[in-house]
């Protein structure tokens, strides 16, 4: 079946980067898009950017533009996401998802497990 | 601040019917996704393509549009049904992607 099996829970410090994986499986890799939604604590999700399948092209939200990188190793069906200078409203739970298409409908499914990155010193 | 306004909470007695609505410009261009999440957990896909239910989801779950405004309804709400509801569509520009503000259902 199709799945998103993310990294796991980070600690950082503030001002640090994190770099979360993405590895997909059940599906040809290189024929979807992979957005990055994060989710702060008690709060709603935000779209946060998009990488292309071939892994050449990215789309980033306005508030992440200069500190977030979106990457792809089509060789081994995994998706990168760095985020630099962390502060503690960085914390949040960081998902990836499957862009899906038709007829100018989109949609995210699935939707990896999660990770949890704490921002804190 | 979201492109895509919700409100916050809607509840409904077991067995009625909720409706969850979704406002924004850029649905007068762009059909809108819902997703269920839960607490604890990654949200799924609940309505996608204005009115398509992925496999596994009941068919008591809807999708409608008029206007600037997408809908979910949820006909004879299960206690199961208690959790937040999400919109999602492009932007008004076509470049970005947003989610509204999510709306709390509880089920009474």
């Amino acid at each position: 079946q199709v799945q998103l099996v993310q990294s796991g829970a980070e600690v950082k410090m503030p001002g640090a980067s994190v770099k979360i994986s993405c590895k997909a499986s059940g599906y040809r890799f290189t024929s979807n898009y992979m957005h990055w939604v994060r989710q702060a604590p008690g709060q709603g999700l935000e779209w946060m950017g998009i990488i292309n399948p071939r892994g050449d092209d990215t789309h980033y939200a306005q508030k992440f533009q200069g500190r977030l990188t979106m990457t792809r190793d089509t060789s081994t069906s995994t998706d990168y996401m760095e985020l630099s200078s962390l502060t503690s409203e960085d914390t949040a739970v960081y998902y990836c998802a499957r862009d899906n298409s038709m007829r100018s409908s989109w949609w995210f499914d699935p939707w990896g497990q999660g990770t949890l990155v704490i921002v804190s010193s | 601040s979201s492109e895509l306004t919700q409100d916050p909470a809607v509840s409904v007695a077991l067995g009625q019917t909720a409706k969850i609505t979704c406002q924004g410009d850029s649905l007068r261009t762009y059909s809108a996704t819902w997703y269920q999440q839960k607490p604890g957990q990654a949200p799924i896909l609940v309505i996608y393509s204005k009115n398509n239910r992925p496999s596994g989801i009941p068919d008591r779950f809807s999708g409608s549009s008029s206007g600037n405004t997408a809908s979910l309804t949820i006909t004879g709400a299960q206690a199961e049904d208690e959790a937040d509801y999400y919109c999602n569509s492009r932007d008004s520009s076509g470049n970005f992607w947003v989610f509204g503000g999510g709306t709390k259902l509880t089920v009474l």
